[in-house]
């Protein structure tokens, strides 16, 4: 089982949709979890760090289920700006207590007008 | 935006000759990494650095070496460069004490 496993979609909405990722995480010892997102040719940038009680900023709520080992992420009323490839990331071991991230391949949204 | 350059941001080469990659930092973080990001994996952790001369191996280190001579700088190095290490380098940082890693703009190798 891989570490980080997302839908590689495409997911093809219309602007103005919600739209839902999931992502599972393989190690139950896990304890920080984030949404990057990446636009094209372009580096990755964090959207929202993961918190177990579930979080919310603005259009986008993330949620967490550790029982599940699973992490979602609500996009609310869809921009064309929304355009990218979203990112599952859980923190690893590497480092000593800092840890490296794990990433999963992402998954790519399109919002169409 | 986090103060993250990377220098040389594309560059091509040739089988068997040495490259070196940097990272410059104007956040003072103590923590550096190097991950490449290829079609169809996930970013993938080179190496690391916890602090000056301190640096460690990720998942796919060989290959490469690194550097850090200077809290601001992160080198990263390709002793005989390959086909199989053509790729974009990304190098990322965090404070101590956070989780959130921030990247940089990313450097295109392409090894001929």
């Amino acid at each position: 089982r891989k570490e980080v496993e997302q839908d590689p979609g495409p997911f093809n909405v219309p602007e103005g949709a919600t739209v839902a990722f999931n992502c599972t995480y393989s190690n139950s010892a896990s304890q920080s979890f984030f949404w990057y997102r990446q636009d094209c040719r372009k580096e990755p940038k964090l959207l929202m760090s993961v918190y177990s009680s579930g979080n919310e900023d603005g259009r986008f709520t993330a949620q967490l289920n550790r029982a599940s080992q699973y992490i979602s992420l609500l996009i609310r009323d869809s921009k064309l700006s929304d355009s990218a490839t979203y990112l599952c990331v859980v923190r690893g071991f590497y480092g000593g207590s800092q840890g490296n991230l794990i990433f999963g391949k992402g998954t790519k949204l399109s919002v169409k007008p | 935006d986090a103060g993250i350059t990377q220098s040389p941001r594309h560059k091509v080469t040739e089988t068997g000759t040495p490259v070196t990659l940097r990272c410059h930092q104007t956040e003072n973080h103590r923590y550096m990494y190097w991950y490449r990001q290829d079609p169809g994996h996930g970013l993938r952790l080179i190496h690391y650095s916890y602090g000056v001369k301190d640096t460690d191996k990720g998942e796919v280190s060989d290959g490469y070496s690194v550097s850090r001579s200077k809290t601001e700088d992160f080198l990263l190095t390709l002793e005989s460069a390959t086909s199989s290490q053509t790729s974009v380098y990304f190098c990322a940082i965090s404070a101590s004490g956070t989780y959130e890693q921030y990247f940089g703009p990313g450097t295109r190798l392409t090894v001929t």
